[in-house]
């Protein structure tokens, strides 16, 4: 079955412990890119990377690390998590120029 | 600088009727995607349309139609005859070809009660 898929699904943690949130995904997409949702402000793209080893920002990139070492691998790093880094992440991934398939989303917590 | 309004935060509707949800961008490029998305409550998005801005023909999916104006700067989205399983937030969203920064709108609350 075609997916993207992330995990976890829900992590709730504290302030300054570095995490890392996984996606991946199974249709040979060039594109995967990151995402977090937060009331009232819609979606907003944090990193995304056109294909192997290249990475770019996004609108909301500080605080986050990205790498893409193998096509189908896009994880998020937060080295130091803060409470503003709370919210609802979604990573995407798609052909160059095609329709972005989301994965499940991550709720992240950050106390 | 890319740019997606839509202007509606939420819409309520009684099943069966027709609604339309209203999309503008901004762009300075000449060549540019337009999409919409479906976040319903249990919160994954959907991918509904893509459409690139050589083409101005509208599409209609079964219930669904999309509004492509580029004179307007508009993709507006038409749900015909609306049922419950049709609320949900949608999103629409733009992605310039110069670049692959994907931009979205603050997204349309749909509410359609029965």
């Amino acid at each position: 079955e075609a997916q993207v898929t992330q995990n976890p699904r829900y992590l709730i943690t504290v302030t300054g412990k570095k995490l890392t949130v996984t996606c991946s995904q199974n249709m040979n997409h060039e594109y995967m890119s990151w995402y977090r949702q937060d009331p009232g402000l819609g979606l907003r793209q944090i990193y995304y990377s056109m294909n192997v080893e290249v990475t770019d920002k996004g609108d909301v990139p500080e605080g986050y690390k990205v790498s893409r070492k193998e096509k189908r691998n896009f994880p998020l790093i937060l080295e130091s998590p803060s409470p503003n880094q709370t919210s609802l992440y979604f990573c995407a991934s798609s052909f160059l120029r095609g329709g972005q398939y989301f994965g499940p989303g991550t709720r992240l917590t950050v106390t | 600088a890319q740019k997606v309004t839509q202007a509606q935060t939420e819409i309520s509707v009684v099943e069966k009727e027709d609604v339309t949800l209203d999309c503008v961008y901004e762009t300075r490029d000449t060549t540019y995607y337009l999409f919409w998305y479906k976040q319903p409550p249990s919160g994954e998005l959907v991918f509904l349309i893509r459409r690139n801005s050589f083409d101005e023909q509208n599409e209609i999916s079964g219930r669904y139609s999309w509004n492509f104006q580029k004179s307007t700067s508009s993709f507006n989205f038409t749900i015909t005859a609306s049922q419950v399983v049709d609320s949900a937030v949608y999103f629409c969203a733009l992605r310039e070809t110069s670049g692959s920064r994907l931009t979205f709108g603050e997204g349309t609350q749909l509410t359609v009660n029965p």
